[in-house]
């Protein structure tokens, strides 16, 4: 069965600071891999997503992640945080079951606090 | 532009009593899930149905049942609601393929006493 860690239940982090969420999975074949953020009282947004091909992706609000098979980890990356990005940070990882969509297994996620 | 629309937001049931949690979508995806979200814990896959007239146990099942009342409305019901089921429930959906992302509600705040 697949699974997520993501070791950080808490990072702070000054505005405008570089930031590095990290995330493993575990899955024994291809991963498809997402980054969620999730603001107090809401649902959940897709930041990026990995499939295939480059294994640095860019996703919205300057984020970016980089997929590394060797160490079965993808971290999301931002080069300076704005307090606006303070909320919670979750990475998933979704099966492929006969090509069908069967649900994504979340980690814990971290909660990111900035410091003005 | 509405895209998951969950309802209702907020709840209180006594232990016992059913309930039921309609979700709709109007992004024409096939694939719709029912999570629920616990303190620590990120999010749990309840159900899953990957296209309709099709439905399928995820990690977390019991204590729940769900409908695939049509392409566009999942709903999840709590039979005899217990303290255990107190958490955020989510509802989303996808494009069929396994490389889809999923659309995400704004949740469910369900709390029993």
């Amino acid at each position: 069965a697949q699974s997520v860690t993501q070791p950080d239940i808490h990072i702070t982090v000054s505005e405008g600071a570089s930031l590095e969420l990290r995330c493993n999975y575990s899955y024994g074949a291809t991963p498809y891999l997402f980054w969620y953020v999730q603001s107090p009282g809401q649902g959940l947004q897709l930041l990026l997503k990995y499939f295939s091909g480059d294994t640095l992706v860019q996703g919205i609000k300057g984020f970016e992640a980089e997929f590394k098979r060797s160490q079965s980890s993808f971290n999301l990356r931002k080069p300076s945080v704005h307090w606006s990005d303070a909320a919670e940070y979750f990475c998933a990882v979704g099966s492929n079951s006969g090509g069908g969509a069967d649900g994504l297994t979340f980690g814990k996620g971290t909660h990111l606090i900035i410091q003005p | 532009n509405a895209g998951v629309t969950q309802t209702p937001k907020f709840q209180v049931l006594k232990t016992g009593q059913s309930m039921t949690l309609q979700c709709a979508q109007d992004m024409n995806h096939n694939s719709m899930y029912w999570y629920r979200q616990d303190p620590g814990m990120g999010l749990r896959l309840i159900y899953y149905s990957a296209s309709e007239g099709t439905t399928d146990k995820g990690e977390v099942p019991n204590g729940y049942n769900v409908s695939r009342l049509n392409k566009r409305e999942f709903s999840l019901r709590l039979e005899s609601a217990a303290p255990s089921q107190t958490s955020v429930y989510f509802c989303a959906s996808s494009g069929w393929r396994y490389n889809q992302p999923q659309h995400f509600g704004d949740g469910t705040r369900l709390s029993i006493l």
